[in-house]
């Protein structure tokens, strides 16, 4: 079974700039969420979706947005990028929720001039 | 306000040791907790759980171990191998909301 796959692996971006990140789950898996990790921070939950729907979210600004298809596939879009955006966003998906095992891509690092 | 935390960012075994990493909770309400560990350029991956009607989950070598009166939770990794030299991270939840995570310990394991 192919794991979670993010795509692009690595970007760059400058301020103001909007920037578009892409996660295929695990095939049968209907919950996608994201998570933000910066140096010496846990994980920092963006939103969770499962068929479709926002299910959850964390304490972002609403410059952070996501969505997820029919397929199970999620993008998560960042506007009017910040220095303080420059983290790893990682990607995961579960059967069922965030609190059933969760599969993680291997994340995209974004970095923000 | 940092409702999980894992106060030693790093630490060191020698293989064949005892690791024991530590992490504190504030929530009274955490009811589930998680083990992940993370390879550099992986994602995390899950190793073992525990809830709060348990105080001792095992699996192989990996312990959990939950004291709800110190809000305190820890994983013993018994004996220690290279490979498991790895960031562990420990998450909690309250009744299935979502998870809450820890900054990570950095084990490192000395040949």
């Amino acid at each position: 079974k192919a794991g979670v796959t993010q795509t692009p692996r690595y970007l760059i971006k400058t301020r103001g700039q909007q920037v578009t990140l892409s996660c295929s789950p695990i095939s049968g898996h209907r919950s996608v969420s994201w998570y933000q990790q910066t140096p010496g921070q846990g994980l920092q939950f963006l939103f969770e979706y499962f068929s479709e729907t926002q299910r959850n979210k964390g304490n972002f600004p609403g410059r952070f947005s996501g969505r997820q298809f029919s397929n199970s596939r999620s993008e998560m879009n960042v506007s009017t990028l910040e220095l303080g955006d420059s983290a790893l966003y990682l990607c995961a998906s579960s059967l069922v929720g965030t609190t059933d095992t969760q599969y993680f891509g291997p994340g995209t690092r974004l970095t923000v001039l | 306000d940092q409702q999980v935390k894992q106060n030693s960012p790093s630490l060191s075994v020698q293989e064949g040791r005892i690791s024991i990493l530590n992490c504190d909770y504030t929530n009274s309400m955490f009811d589930y907790f998680l083990w992940y560990k993370k390879y550099p350029a992986e994602g995390p991956t899950f190793l073992i759980s525990i809830s709060s009607i348990k105080d001792k989950n095992e699996d192989g070598r990996f312990t959990v171990f939950l004291n709800k009166s110190a809000k305190h939770l820890s994983l013993h990794i018994v004996p220690s191998q290279p490979g498991d030299s790895a960031v562990y991270s420990c998450a909690a939840s309250a009744s299935n909301y979502q998870l809450i995570w820890g900054a990570g310990t950095k084990l490192i394991i000395k040949p």
